[in-house]
């Protein structure tokens, strides 16, 4: 079946190193986001990209990047971790040419800053 | 930007009884509203939605009405099952194209046997 995926599922870092986050889904989407969950607080937008060469700012992008390398890739980046980032972090897709806006999620990365 | 608001953060009920989970939102162009479920450890899975040429919805024992002029809108779930017991989010699209999703903070729903 067409899917979602993340890796690695689970990641524990240090404060101050480099991370990445990959996302890559099957279901030929052209639009993906990435969003964190923290308990009590939903999901909160990082970045978005509805295209492969369009990236875009969610609500909270601050410590964040992200690279478009494919229509079915995209990866999330920590420059320089630190322990408030620590949280659950989940990728979407949702495809622009069905009509429909419904978002698909991928099965999360719990990353934890030590 | 658009605000959604959840409410209550947890609701506890015993099989068999109704649960209602409302959200308002800010944003009078948003014309897309999804509920997801999320199960413990899993990811959050599109339950229902409703676009706003539509009052109400319906899906077996779960619907869903919308009060564009209020701006609310609501989840029903009836002869609730131990099964229901999960994490719900209310979303709202951002502005009238279909565009990013803002969701409320979720609700708690603990089905008791």
């Amino acid at each position: 079946d067409a899917d979602v995926t993340q890796t690695p599922r689970n990641r524990i870092t240090k404060t101050g190193k480099r991370i990445m986050l990959e996302c890559s889904q099957t279901k030929g989407h052209d639009r993906m986001y990435w969003y964190r969950q923290d308990p009590g607080l939903g999901l909160r937008l990082i970045y978005y990209s509805f295209d492969v060469k369009d990236i875009n700012k969610g609500e909270i992008s601050d410590g964040y990047s992200v690279s478009r390398q494919a229509q079915a890739k995209f990866s999330l980046s920590l420059e320089s971790a630190i322990p408030n980032q620590t949280a659950l972090y989940f990728c979407a897709t949702s495809d622009r040419g069905s009509g429909s806006p419904t978002q698909y999620f991928g099965p999360g990365t719990r990353l934890t800053v030590l | 930007g658009e605000n959604v608001e959840q409410h209550p953060s947890t609701l506890s009920v015993q099989e068999g009884d109704s649960a209602v989970i409302k959200c308002t939102y800010s944003d009078s162009a948003s014309n897309y509203f999804p509920w997801y479920k999320q199960e413990l450890g899993k990811r959050p899975q599109l339950i229902i939605d409703i676009r706003s040429n539509v009052g109400e919805k319906k899906d077996q024992r779960i619907a869903v009405t919308l009060n564009k002029t209020a701006k609310h809108f609501s989840l029903h779930i009836t002869e609730t099952q131990p099964e229901d017991s999960a994490v719900y989010f209310c979303a709202a699209n951002r502005g009238s194209g279909y565009s990013t999703l803002t969701f409320g903070k979720g609700t708690m729903l603990l089905v008791s046997p």
